[in-house]
């Protein structure tokens, strides 16, 4: 079993539509949790940044955290044309590396 | 504020050569991940450095990889006697110690 599973899409969705993207991971270690943009051949850019469980909002994106289902998701609500990139989730322990998912290639198509 | 730098942004090396990758972290932060990404792949950890420590580098083969953060200048990713298999996109991040990272745009390494 891997530790983050990420559905890596694509997933294509009209513009103006509320995106959910989620991942599941099996370490129960991990306290911190981002989420990443990536457009094609750039580097990672952090979007949201959570500890332990609950909701965080900035702007247009939410960022929920359930630990005891083992659960993260990334909002995205009035959907642009500029948020077509792929989504990455990260989560680490104190002290360690990010772990990633695959990442999630999402599609708004105008 | 320049962002974390990294340079070279495109290496070719033949096979057997040796890759030194280099990365500035942001002004203020003195801790630093490097990443490796394969096409199709996610961003797998390597190696976590602070000034003049390798603090974990559970992530790195033992063989070939070596990765330093001297007190002074960047950050150096090493890869001796590189192999095709070692083609992929090399990123690091800084933190200023907190569990935010930043990453740089990358260094491509294309072995022929």
């Amino acid at each position: 079993q891997k530790e983050v599973e990420q559905d890596p899409g694509p997933l294509s969705v009209p513009e103006g539509a509320i995106v959910s993207l989620n991942c599941t991971y099996s370490n129960s270690a991990f306290q911190y949790f981002m989420w990443y943009r990536q457009y094609s051949r750039k580097g990672p850019e952090l979007l949201m940044y959570t500890y332990s469980s609950g909701n965080k909002e900035d702007g247009r994106f939410t960022a929920q955290v359930d630990k005891s289902s083992k659960y993260i998701s990334l909002f995205i609500r009035d959907s642009q044309p500029s948020d077509s990139a792929t989504y990455l989730c990260a989560m680490k322990d104190v002290g360690d590396g990010l772990t990633f998912g695959k990442g999630t290639h999402l599609i708004i198509q105008p | 504020n320049a962002g974390v730098m990294q340079n070279p942004r495109h290496l070719v090396r033949r096979r057997g050569q040796e890759a030194r990758l280099r990365c500035s972290p942001m002004k203020g932060h003195s801790h630093v991940y490097w990443y490796r990404q394969l096409p199709e792949e996610g961003l797998k950890f390597m190696v976590y450095l602070q000034k003049e420590n390798i603090i974990d580098e559970s992530g790195m083969p033992k063989e070939r990889f070596s990765a330093e953060f001297p007190k002074e200048g960047p950050s150096i990713l090493r890869i001796q006697q590189v192999v095709r298999g070692d083609s992929a996109a090399y990123f690091c991040a800084s933190s200023p110690g907190s569990p935010e990272a930043f990453f740089g745009q990358g260094t491509r390494l294309t072995v022929v």
